[in-house]
This record gives structure tokens, C-alpha cells and sequence, in this order.
């Protein structure tokens, strides 16, 4: 069974802070993909990141960076000087590599304030 | 420009009066999806499609159907809505060829209330 766990249920940081966003996933596959995604308060949903489970390499984009650590089964995302812009809840997911479903964690609602 | 495009976005009905959810996409996508978000819970998968005429059910398909005579469209369809079905849903495409691991595009979502 796969699971993805968002502990943080709501984050709020003043403008400029940085922040780090959990996510832990348990799955028993061996090869699988981690995503996050970004949903505005416009509501749609936005793709932000993929990653391989063999890739552990960090990420970085613009203000973005993402933590992949296998050992610990977490793909932290954080946010370097945030804006307003920012303010979304952010959804973690996970897709075993050679599967057909797809589970997202429960989200964390960031509120950046200026 | 591509798209997924949910109908209709905003839909208030009473309890067992069918109703259908129209998803299409444009993007000659294999893959497709539904969901429903509900607070705390995040988006929960109801059914998936690998590709014409193959579905099958995800997390929460229970009250719902599907089908999927056309690669572009796959139709959400509540037979008979209970008020447990209030919800927002969304519909999602991605390349897949065989596999989810690839990024979903999602529709604006389609805002349900039962009664």
C-alpha cells in the first residue's frame, strides 16, 4: 500500500521567511516517482516538480529546492524568501514507476503574510 | 492551446438524480483520472484510465462510474448522488503510456453539491 503523509496541516511565515514543507510516503515499490504540486487560491492545480526514487539529488529552482532522502522516505520542499504569491496549499504525491494509481498526501496550507 | 475541461464547473442537485461530469482533454493523452478533494483529505483517486475502453478503480470509486469510449473524453458518472458525494472534482491527463508516473494536467475542477 502506498501513503504519503503531510504532518504540517497549515504553515504561516511573514514574507521574506523561509520555509520547509514535510512529506513523508511510505510504498513498498522499489522503483517509484515523488511530485509536488501547488494549488493557488484560484484553485487549480499546478505541476511543480517530478522526481525519480533513484535520483537523489537535490533540485533547485529559483526560490524552489526540494530534499529527496530515500533512508528517511521524505521530499521536503522549501521555500527561500517568500512572498505573498506564495500562499497555496502544496500537495505531495506519489506513482510507483511501473504502476497505474496515483496518492496524494493531504496538503499543508501555506499563508505567507507581508 | 492544451487543456483538460471539465463540465460543469459549479452543479447543485438533490440525491439520486443522475448526473454525469464531462472531462475531455487535447493533449492525445493516454492516461486519465478523477479525483475528488475534500478538506483534510487531500485528493483522493476514484478511477483511472490507461487508455481506450481500460479502466479501473482507484481509492474511493464506490457510488461513482466511468467510461471511456474516446481517447479525449472520460465522463464521471454519479448514478444515484448521495449527499456523500459533496466534493470538488477534478480530472487529470498525462502522457503515460502504461504507467502513472508521468505529470498530470488538471481541469479547474468541478464543484458538487448534493442535497
Amino acid at each position: 500500500a502506498q501513503k504519503v503523509t503531510q504532518a504540517q496541516t497549515e504553515i504561516s511565515v511573514v514574507e521574506k521567511e523561509d520555509v520547509t514543507l514535510d512529506c513523508v510516503y511510505e510504498t513498498r515499490d522499489t522503483t517509484y516517482y515523488l511530485f509536488w504540486y501547488k494549488q493557488p487560491p484560484s484553485g487549480e492545480l499546478v505541476f511543480l516538480i517530478r522526481r525519480n526514487s533513484f535520483d537523489e539529488q537535490n533540485e533547485i529552482s529559483g526560490r524552489y529546492s526540494w530534499n529527496f532522502q530515500k533512508s528517511t522516505s521524505s521530499f521536503n520542499f522549501t521555500i527561500t524568501a517568500s512572498q505573498v504569491v506564495d500562499s497555496a496549499v502544496y500537495f505531495c504525491a506519489l506513482s510507483p514507476a511501473r504502476g497505474q494509481n496515483f496518492v496524494f498526501g493531504p496538503g499543508t496550507r501555506l499563508s505567507v503574510l507581508p | 492551446e492544451a487543456q483538460v475541461t471539465q463540465n460543469p464547473r459549479y452543479l447543485i442537485t438533490v440525491t439520486g438524480k443522475k448526473l454525469t461530469v464531462t472531462c475531455s482533454q487535447n493533449m492525445n493523452h493516454e492516461y486519465m483520472s478523477w479525483y475528488r478533494q475534500d478538506p483534510g483529505l487531500g485528493l483522493r483517486q476514484i478511477y483511472y484510465s490507461m487508455n481506450v475502453e481500460v479502466t479501473d478503480k482507484g481509492d474511493v470509486p464506490e457510488g461513482y462510474k466511468v467510461s471511456r469510449k474516446e481517447k479525449r473524453n472520460f465522463p464521471l458518472i454519479l448514478e444515484s448522488p448521495s449527499p456523500n458525494q459533496t466534493s470538488l472534482y477534478f480530472c487529470a491527463s498525462s502522457l503515460g503510456t502504461g504507467y502513472s508516473n508521468q505529470p498530470q494536467h488538471f481541469g479547474d475542477g468541478t464543484r458538487l453539491s448534493i442535497l
